[in-house]
């Protein structure tokens, strides 16, 4: 199934120091999209990537695609308490039926 | 509405009851989705809708789940013969079509407690 596996599981930073998030995939994708996770409830999606997009921005976000190693990185860039919550990406295969598959996410702590 | 609506938030209910989770999309959006959520874990996808057939249920995990979408919007998720190993966040999200470039909304969910 074209689900993404994330990685860390878990990353614990300071406030004002930037947060870094892998994600990878295992067949070829249309897109890839990153979700943030408060408090175990719904999602909130982040950002789209496409598969012919190297690289996008949005605000504090920045997000790369490696269609070559099959790869996605999320930056947060100076990072806030509020920040704090899971984040998940979901990668979209260019045949399948439109459902997104989720991993177990990335769990981000940033301290004040 | 201006979000995906979920009722109720929270539902307890004993072990062998039926229950019902209501999901009520984003207005025009086309396609709806189901997914269950334990603690820690990512959201397992159940089911998923495009209008009001059901494009793909291979999520769903046994024949005691079941959900119908009958107009292309409004969606329930029906559970029968509960378990404790049902309790979970049930998550509901909308896209407005079948276009794959779509971004998900997602409700807030329903906390199921089997007890």
């Amino acid at each position: 199934s074209q689900q993404g596996e994330e990685d860390p599981q878990a990353l614990s930073i300071q406030e004002g120091e930037n947060a870094t998030m892998n994600c990878s995939y295992k067949t070829s994708i249309n897109n890839l999209q990153w979700y943030r996770q408060n408090s175990g409830r719904g999602l909130v999606h982040l950002i789209l990537i496409r598969s012919n997009e190297r690289e996008k921005h949005s605000g504090r976000l920045r997000v790369t695609l490696d269609t070559s190693k099959k790869s996605s990185s999320l930056l947060i860039t100076a990072s806030r308490a509020a920040d704090t919550a899971s984040y998940f990406c979901a990668p979209r295969g260019s045949g399948n039926t439109g459902k997104l598959i989720f991993g177990q996410g990335t769990t981000l702590q940033v301290k004040p | 509405g201006a979000g995906v609506s979920q009722t109720p938030s929270n539902k307890v209910t004993e072990k062998g009851k039926y229950v019902e989770l209501r999901c009520d999309p984003i207005s025009g959006h086309t396609a709806l989705y189901w997914y269950r959520q334990s603690l820690g874990q990512g959201p397992e996808f159940l089911i998923y809708f495009q209008g009001t057939g059901a494009a793909d249920d291979s999520g769903l995990p046994n024949d005691r789940f079941f959900a119908v979408r009958p107009e292309g919007s409004v969606s329930t998720l029906k559970i029968q013969r509960t378990e404790r190993g049902d309790s979970a966040v049930y998550l509901c999200a909308s896209s407005p079509g079948q276009g794959r470039i779509t971004e998900a909304f997602f409700g807030q969910g329903t906390r199921l407690t089997v007890v």
